[in-house]
């Protein structure tokens, strides 16, 4: 079955630069989504479509995609942004969804 | 606005059907493109997709959970409701549904809160 890969952990001070990678071998024909979860809430997308900010999600959340690797980044990490980020996207077959293993990211 | 919300058992015993409910308002599941999902999270671990309906009442579901899940909708109720056989205590989640849209791909934009179901005798 399909998966996708992310480290489990990564840790910035705050105003540092956060990055969270997540590999999959269909991530070069399918867009990758980000997904922020705090502690005790229900997940929130951050990116859609490698690169794609919603609404109401602030500027220093970004995304690339290059290859088999997706990159989300946090640009100049806060102390707010201590959350689990689960990656996303369909399998090469467009029928069936797949998350990736979560990163906890940790700002202090 | 979208919302959605789930509800359903907070305790079910192995072997039981768990079926869980997903009430939504903001949207038709009717319209061309939208869909809702199932989605779960064991304490602790990763979130996991379970199942999917398409706006067409197309269905598509885990693999490694096929066999024992079942997705239907309830247009007039804005509902969407997940079966899921033969329960085990690894199936103790939070199980969430999430309102899906097509743009290039299918995706999650918008979930409800989550509800903990815990499978125990």
């Amino acid at each position: 079955s399909y998966e996708l890969t992310q480290p489990p952990s990564v840790s910035v001070s705050p105003g540092q630069t956060a990055r969270i990678t997540c590999s999959g071998d269909a991530l070069p024909k399918k867009y990758a989504y980000w997904y922020q979860q705090k502690s005790g809430q229900a997940p929130v997308l951050v990116i859609y479509e490698d690169n794609k900010r919603p609404s109401g999600i602030p500027e220093r959340f970004s995304g690339s995609s290059s290859g088999t690797m997706a990159t989300l980044t946090i640009s100049g990490a806060q102390v707010e942004d201590e959350a689990d980020y689960y990656c996303y996207s369909p399998d090469s077959t467009g029928n069936h969804w797949v998350f990736g293993g979560g990163t906890k990211l940790t700002v202090l | 606005q979208i919302t959605l919300k789930e509800s359903g058992p907070t305790l079910v015993k192995p072997t039981q059907t768990l079926t869980l409910t997903c009430t939504f308002s903001g949207f038709s599941l009717s319209t061309n493109g939208v869909g809702v999902g199932w989605i779960r999270q064991p304490p602790g671990k990763a979130l996991e997709w379970l199942a999917f309906l398409y706006w067409n009442d197309d269905k598509r579901y885990s693999p490694s959970l096929n066999r024992r899940l079942t997705i239907t909708k309830d247009t007039s109720k804005m509902q969407v409701v997940l079966t899921m056989t033969n329960v085990d205590p690894v199936d103790t989640a939070t199980y969430y549904c999430a309102h899906a849209k097509l743009n290039g791909n299918w995706y999650f934009d918008l979930w409800g809160r989550g509800s903990l179901v815990t499978v125990s005798s």
